[in-house]
């Protein structure tokens, strides 16, 4: 198994560029979520989904969109980059049935903004 | 809401010593699940160790093991016979178990630079 993909893993953008960062999962894990690690703050909840079809906001949703229109897919779309959007970018899923705490992380997305 | 603190930013310890790292939350519910990841410098997150509230023993994972104390909120990482390989980000992270839909949504503290020295 692939476990959870995430595509670019370096991407460099300007102010005011948009894009699109890919997640995907192979497990047919109901639960997807998106994270960014800034230093000093740890990883910080943008979106997270419990299925397709349902997207909820999380601690730090401004300036991000997410879609779940399948089970693998979870995309985070980022509108118009700010530098302050300069991090790295985490996509992780779990199911309901790999025990309490079990989450896959991707490789993460390191995106810089200019 | 809940929030998660790690007061230590950096800790070094040498190599076949014992070191432990801090991890305080704050939380009104009763039900949860506490959890300490590590990032080497490859980025990857690898759980370590995790821990259920309702559980009274400590978990452990080989020469990982916590210190869990509900009542006072604190949930420490003592890692054993420290190698090289140990080196790493380590994170502290609370997960709530009130509502399934819980089930992706982690809260991190800021993390624990952890250098072993040969």
């Amino acid at each position: 198994n692939a476990g959870v993909t995430q595509t670019p893993k370096f991407q460099v953008l300007k102010t005011g560029q948009s894009m699109t960062l890919q997640c995907a999962q192979d497990m047919n894990h109901e639960y997807m979520s998106w994270y960014r690690q800034d230093p000093g703050m740890g990883l910080r909840l943008i979106h997270y989904s419990v299925g397709a079809g349902i997207t909820d906001q999380g601690e730090v949703p401004n300036g991000y969109n997410v879609s779940r229109s399948t089970t693998e897919d979870f995309p985070l779309r980022l509108l118009s980059a700010a530098p302050s959007q300069t991090s790295v970018y985490f996509c992780a899923s779990r199911t309901s049935h790999s025990g309490p705490g079990k989450l896959f992380f991707g490789s993460g997305t390191q995106l810089s903004v200019l | 809401a809940q929030t998660v603190t790690q007061s230590q930013p950096e800790m070094s310890v040498q190599e076949a010593e014992t070191v432990t790292l801090s991890c305080t939350y704050d939380t009104s519910e009763s039900d949860y699940y506490l959890f300490w990841y590590k990032q080497p410098p490859s980025r990857q997150m690898i759980l370590v160790i995790r821990q259920e509230a309702y559980k009274q023993q400590n978990a452990t994972e080989n020469r990982f093991s916590v210190n869990f104390q509900k009542a006072a909120k604190s949930f420490s990482l003592k890692i054993s016979d420290s190698q090289l390989g140990d080196a790493a980000m380590y994170f502290c992270a609370y997960r709530s178990e009130l509502r399934e839909t819980s089930g992706s949504r982690l809260t991190f503290g800021e993390g624990t630079q952890l250098t072993v020295n040969p």
